[in-house]
């Protein structure tokens, strides 16, 4: 499985377009990219999913090159409660129920 | 519909007791995953499921235990408790379907004393 790279931290305010970009360059012909969203004490929650270009649903888009070695999840004019811990899960397509590992994840604090 | 449902909330054990960490699922869904996550940091993976009567090792299994009797249930078992399984526990389940994400509980926080 691929393994995941992202910035541990970063720092927005309110109205701006946060980027959180993640790396993972050995990801695999059959690997989907996944991002949830953490609060605290709560269990992650499903963002967005994407396997190449861009793909957009109402609360974020996310950005796949064409090599597919990183991807970009794009919250736009983000506000204070989208202050949480976001993370990027590489997975395989044809083998649901594998050993999904996921990464250190990005913690975003938007501030007023 | 209560998706995925974990007991306890909170739970305080003493080192050397054991306990048994509660996962059920009304999703119908095949695969279910247990991950800790210490304070302030990631999620790690302990064990995971892919149907009733199959489980793998994740990346952190050492001290815990679990079984898959049927679709629904995946409990967890903590057998001599130590003060390094102080964490927040969190049971994940995830369909069929290709690419089906995660759907998590809401978690147990769990303190070895």
């Amino acid at each position: 499985l691929a393994k995941t790279t992202q910035p541990i931290s970063m720092d927005s305010y309110e109205g701006q377009e946060v980027n959180i970009t993640c790396s993972h360059n050995n990801i695999a012909t059959n690997d989907y990219i996944t991002w949830y969203q953490q609060f605290p004490s709560q269990g992650p929650r499903f963002i967005i999913q994407g396997y190449k270009t861009k793909v957009t649903n109402e609360v974020a888009s996310l950005f796949i090159p064409a090599d597919r070695k990183s991807s970009t999840l794009s919250l736009p004019r983000v506000s204070l409660s989208d202050t949480a811990v976001y993370y990027c899960l590489v997975g395989d397509m044809d083998n649901q129920g594998g050993k999904l590992i996921f990464g250190q994840g990005t913690e975003l604090s938007v501030k007023p | 519909n209560a998706g995925v449902t974990q007991t306890p909330k909170f739970r305080i054990l003493k080192i050397g007791q054991s306990m048994t960490l509660q996962c059920t699922q009304d999703m119908n869904h095949n695969y279910m995953y247990w991950y800790r996550q210490d304070p302030g940091m990631g999620l790690k993976l302990i064990y995971y499921s892919v149907g009733a009567g199959i489980t793998d090792k994740g990346e952190v299994p050492n001290g815990y235990n679990v079984s898959r009797s049927t679709t629904e249930d995946f409990p967890l078992r903590l057998e001599l408790a130590a003060p390094s399984q102080t964490s927040v526990y969190f049971c994940a389940v995830q369909g069929a379907s290709p690419a089906s994400p995660l759907h998590f509980g809401n978690g147990t926080r769990l303190t070895v004393t």
